[in-house]
């Protein structure tokens, strides 16, 4: 199958502080990504879709100005939590979609975030 | 209509055994239903995936199974092993591009 790869897989920072997660498609040209967010034993929650060269769609619930999404490139998606706090603490996971060619929806390793 | 419901929360099988995962989703405009298996740390990987046209596709030791007019589909493991011990999503989605709807997961243990 096709390869997303997410990148830290951990990262620990200060409450208060930004911090920025990519997804990269290695092998094909992503149109469509989403981010999730998982609590332990807890299925995926949708944050947002984004679209290639489009703002993000947030679903509902999810803080805009907290969690920025860009999707520049149709390789590269960049999820950043900004003014972390503790609540913030969780697995972040992105996957991604190529249109036609790629219609599956291939998952990064995910991001486990702890913010202190 | 966006939700897919799994069950059950959590089985244990043995070794050998067939551990069957069923999921049932209400909205009709769904046409692709993968499912996911995933470790502890680690992001969902796909495991298999139907469209509503077939009623059965097999790959390996995973099957699923789907009845469109009961609107349910299952995944059988055939010959569990312990290394199959996971997490399992089914989702369903629209087309390429929209959203997947997960169900709530079914953590797997097979006993050696």
């Amino acid at each position: 199958g096709a390869v997303v790869s997410q990148h830290p897989s951990r990262v620990i920072c200060k409450s208060g502080t930004s911090v920025k997660i990519e997804c990269r498609s290695l092998d094909f040209q992503a149109t469509t990504m989403f981010w999730y967010r998982q609590f332990p034993k807890q299925s995926l929650m949708l944050m947002a879709t984004s679209n290639e060269g489009s703002k993000a769609t947030y679903e509902q619930g999810v803080e805009k100005d907290k969690f920025l999404i860009n999707h520049a490139s149709l390789t590269l998606s960049t999820l950043t939590v900004t003014s972390a706090h503790p609540e913030d603490s969780s697995f972040y996971i992105c996957s991604a979609e190529g249109g036609a060619l790629v219609t599956e929806a291939f998952f990064g390793q995910g991001t486990r975030l702890t913010v202190v | 209509q966006q939700q897919v419901k799994q069950s059950p929360q959590s089985l244990i099988v043995q070794k050998g055994g067939i551990p069957i995962i069923n999921c049932a989703y209400e909205n009709t405009a769904f046409d692709y239903f993968p499912w996911y298996q995933q470790f502890p740390g680690k992001g969902p990987a796909l495991l298999i995936a139907i469209r509503p046209d077939v009623s059965e596709k097999k790959e390996g030791r995973f099957t699923i199974s789907f009845n469109k007019s009961a609107k349910q589909f299952s995944l059988h493991i055939m010959d569990s092993q312990p290394g199959d011990s996971a997490t399992y999503f089914c989702a369903a989605r629209g087309a390429a591009g929209n959203k997947l709807t997960f169900g709530g997961g079914t953590r797997v243990l097979v006993k050696p």
